[in-house]
């Protein structure tokens, strides 16, 4: 199995473009999250999708952030417009089922926000 | 307020020297995971536990839930080994939502 895969790995922009980050889980994952870190704020989960349904988004930092998952295959996260201080690593990472089972992460995407 | 404190927050050692990092908890917890991230940014999970003592090669992943504290020892240390190891926990009270620490940055030295 490849993993799980992010892209794009880099992605450089100016403020108020839209950015989507893309994210493919391990295939027969049922659980899927995304995380942003930061030198300030370490790690934060920001939502997770269990069968494709968002079951917590409380961890999304505003209205700018959007997270779909069409399929099981896929999911996105959106920021529209996209600010400096969003500039982060953000990865997503899927596990086997809905709780309390091991992480897999993907490589990260590196964004910055100029 | 930190649900999740690790010790220390960085930390040198010889190669072959026994190392611990441990991890204290505020919150009702339904498991701890402890992750590596190398240089390069990659994250790895090394363990989820929520009890006893796990073991996996040169790593050792203990949990005491009375005391809210579990530590990753790693035996035989390697300048591979050198990572930032970040202690993370979900709290089933706030739907499962997960805590990390602020993780500890190992550096073995040949």
């Amino acid at each position: 199995d490849a993993g799980v895969i992010q892209s794009p790995r880099h992605e450089v922009t100016e403020m108020g473009q839209e950015v989507t980050l893309r994210c493919k889980p391990i295939s027969g994952h049922n659980s899927l999250f995304w995380y942003r870190q930061t030198m300030m704020r370490g790690l934060e989960l920001l939502i997770y999708f269990n069968n494709n349904v968002p079951i917590d988004d409380s961890g999304m930092p505003e209205d700018r952030f959007s997270a779909k998952m069409p399929n099981a295959s896929f999911s996105t996260l959106k920021i529209q417009p996209s600010e400096p201080r969003d500039s982060a690593v953000y990865f997503c990472a899927s596990s086997p089922g809905h709780n309390n089972e091991k992480l897999f992460f993907g490589s990260g995407t590196q964004l910055s926000v100029l | 307020k930190n649900e999740v404190e690790q010790s220390p927050q960085n930390l040198t050692a010889q190669e072959g020297e026994f190392i611990t990092i441990n991890c204290s908890y505020s919150v009702g917890i339904s498991a701890l995971h402890w992750l590596q991230q190398h240089p390069g940014g990659g994250i790895v999970s090394l363990f989820m536990l929520s009890s006893g003592k796990k073991k996996h090669g040169r790593l050792i992943a203990t949990i005491n839930i009375q005391e809210k504290h579990s530590s990753l020892h790693i035996t035989a240390s390697h300048p591979r080994d050198s990572a930032v190891y970040i202690c993370a926990v979900r709290d089933p009270n706030t739907g499962n939502q997960f805590y990390f620490g602020t993780g500890t940055s190992l550096t073995v030295i040949p």
